[in-house]
């Protein structure tokens, strides 16, 4: 049963225009989202966070919008660049978890492969 | 700055076979991670450890044992190599549990035959 869901396998977008991936997640007591990027034959690279107390996080191109009624959050890119093709993991954890419990490690998702065509 | 390092990066075993992979971290990270990824599944934890002499088991763990004897360095062992542990295999290290950012190594590929 999957906790954090990336139902896109794929995106492919213009160079310059937005980019949108999304996340849908089903556990309630997640409160702390990330989003990581990583290259073929690399390791993931932390990329952006959110709290659950905000809806929106911005850092420069890269904008991650949480809707907690939906269980479900994006990150944005723009613009869109050659460079940004990757693949874009979300995870989320539970911030309130004892130390020791499983509770408190990130649960990632699948996966978007990211193609910026210039 | 080194982070996180992983050897081997390339391993091809022989099923049967046993191995380790080793990790070490130079940021003075008190928690570290061991990730598999396979094509379609992303990314599934081992095992962890939230401090020196101390592991716990993750999503996946049975095949795998760990060992975290110093702060720096955590070990992943398959003791006896199957064909369903061919992956690539991450190890990742953090300051922080549950906001902390992870920092991951380049990752190790293991092919079981």
């Amino acid at each position: 049963d999957q906790q954090v869901k990336q139902n896109s396998p794929s995106l492919s977008v213009q160079e310059g225009r937005i980019s949108i991936l999304n996340c849908d997640y089903t556990n309630s007591m997640f409160d702390y989202f990330l989003w990581y990027k990583k290259y073929p034959a690399e390791g993931p690279t932390f990329l952006i966070s959110i709290s659950s107390i905000k809806d929106k996080n911005e850092d420069g191109r890269f904008t991650v919008f949480l809707n907690k009624s939906a269980k479900h959050l994006s990150l944005h890119i723009v613009p869109s660049q050659p460079g940004d093709s990757a693949v874009y993991f979300c995870a989320a954890s539970e911030r309130r978890a004892t130390y020791g419990g499983s509770q408190g490690n990130l649960i990632f998702g699948k996966g978007t492969k990211l193609s910026v065509k210039p | 700055n080194a982070g996180v390092t992983q050897t081997p990066k390339f391993r091809v075993l022989k099923t049967g076979q046993s191995m380790t992979l080793l990790c070490a971290q130079d940021m003075n990270h008190e928690y570290m991670y061991w990730y598999r990824q396979d094509p379609g599944m992303g990314l599934r934890l081992i095992h962890y450890s939230v401090g020196e002499g101390t592991t716990a088991k993750g999503e996946v763990p049975d095949g795998y044992n760990v060992s975290r004897l110093k702060k720096q360095n955590f070990l992943l062992g398959l003791e006896s190599a199957a064909p369903s542990q061919t992956s690539v295999y991450f190890c990742a290290s953090s300051a922080l549990r549950t906001t902390g950012e992870l920092f991951f190594g380049e990752g190790s590929r293991l092919t079981v035959l």
